[in-house]
C-alpha cells in the first residue's frame, strides 16, 4: 500500500503520560500536514511541513505539542502531560507542493486518542 | 485569510432523489476547493477537486460541483443518492500559491433513507 500511514491506529493513555504518532506521507510528498478531529467537527489545522522545515503552527498547538519531521520523510507528533481535552482523532496528510498548481491532500486513518 | 462554510450540518434524503450540500468560501486569493467524504470508522476520501480548470467538476460515485465565482460557492450535487452516500462530507479550500494549507468546513452529515 502506497499510501499515507499512521500508527498506531488507536491509543488509550492515563492523564499526564506523554504520547507519541507517526505519519509515513506518500514517499515523494513533499508536504506533511497534521489535523486534529473531535467528534462532529472538520479537522482543524494543527501545523505543516515543508521537506523538513516546519513552516506553521497553530494556536491550537500548545507547548506540550511538538512535532518533527527529522529526514523530510516520516513525522512524528508528541503530545506531553496529556490531558482529557486532548481526546480527538489525530490525522495526517501529504501532497506534493509544484509551482502554479495545487494537488489534493491524501490522507491516512488517523490515530484515535482516549486520554482516561 | 480563507475560510469554508457549509451551509448545512445535516441533509436527509431519500434513496434515488438528488443530493445537495452546500458550501460557501472565502479566499484572498485564487482559490482550490475540494470536496472530501468520510464513512463511518473510514479515512478522508477525495471526491472532486476545482483547481481553476473547468467551473463544472465532476467526481467520483456520479457526485459533481460547480464552482461560482460571483457567488463564491462550490456546491456538490448527485442526481440520485445511493444507500451507500450516507457518509459525512467536508468542503476544504486552499490557496493556489505556496502556502498552499486546506481549510476544512465542519461538514455535513448525509443521511439517505430507503
Amino acid at each position: 500500500d502506497t499510501g499515507v500511514s499512521q500508527n498506531p491506529r488507536h491509543k488509550i493513555t492515563k492523564r499526564g503520560q506523554n504520547v507519541t504518532f507517526r505519519c509515513d506521507p506518500i514517499s515523494e510528498h513533499n508536504r506533511l500536514y497534521w489535523y486534529r478531529q473531535t467528534l462532529g467537527q472538520g479537522p482543524e489545522f494543527l501545523t505543516y511541513f515543508q521537506n523538513e522545515a516546519q513552516l506553521e503552527k497553530s494556536r491550537l498547538l500548545s507547548d506540550r505539542f511538538s512535532a518533527e519531521r527529522p529526514k523530510g520523510s516520516f513525522s512524528t507528533l508528541e503530545i506531553q502531560r496529556t490531558e482529557q481535552g486532548d481526546s480527538a482523532m489525530y490525522l495526517c496528510a501529504s501532497t506534493l507542493l509544484r509551482t502554479g498548481a495545487n494537488t489534493e491532500a491524501f490522507f491516512g486513518q488517523g490515530t484515535r486518542l482516549t486520554v482516561v | 485569510a480563507q475560510s469554508v462554510t457549509q451551509l448545512d450540518s445535516h441533509v436527509s434524503v431519500s434513496e434515488g432523489t438528488p443530493v445537495l450540500l452546500r458550501c460557501n468560501y472565502s479566499s484572498s486569493y485564487s482559490p482550490s476547493l475540494f470536496w472530501y467524504v468520510q464513512h463511518p470508522n473510514k479515512g478522508l476520501q477525495l471526491l472532486l477537486k476545482y483547481t481553476s480548470a473547468a467551473t463544472l467538476v465532476k467526481g467520483i460515485n456520479g457526485f459533481e460541483a460547480e464552482f461560482k465565482k460571483s457567488e463564491t460557492s462550490f456546491h456538490l450535487t448527485k442526481p440520485s443518492a445511493h444507500m451507500s452516500d450516507a457518509a459525512e462530507y467536508f468542503c476544504v479550500v486552499s490557496l493556489t500559491d505556496s502556502w498552499g494549507k486546506f481549510q476544512f468546513g465542519a461538514g455535513t452529515q448525509v443521511v439517505v433513507t430507503p
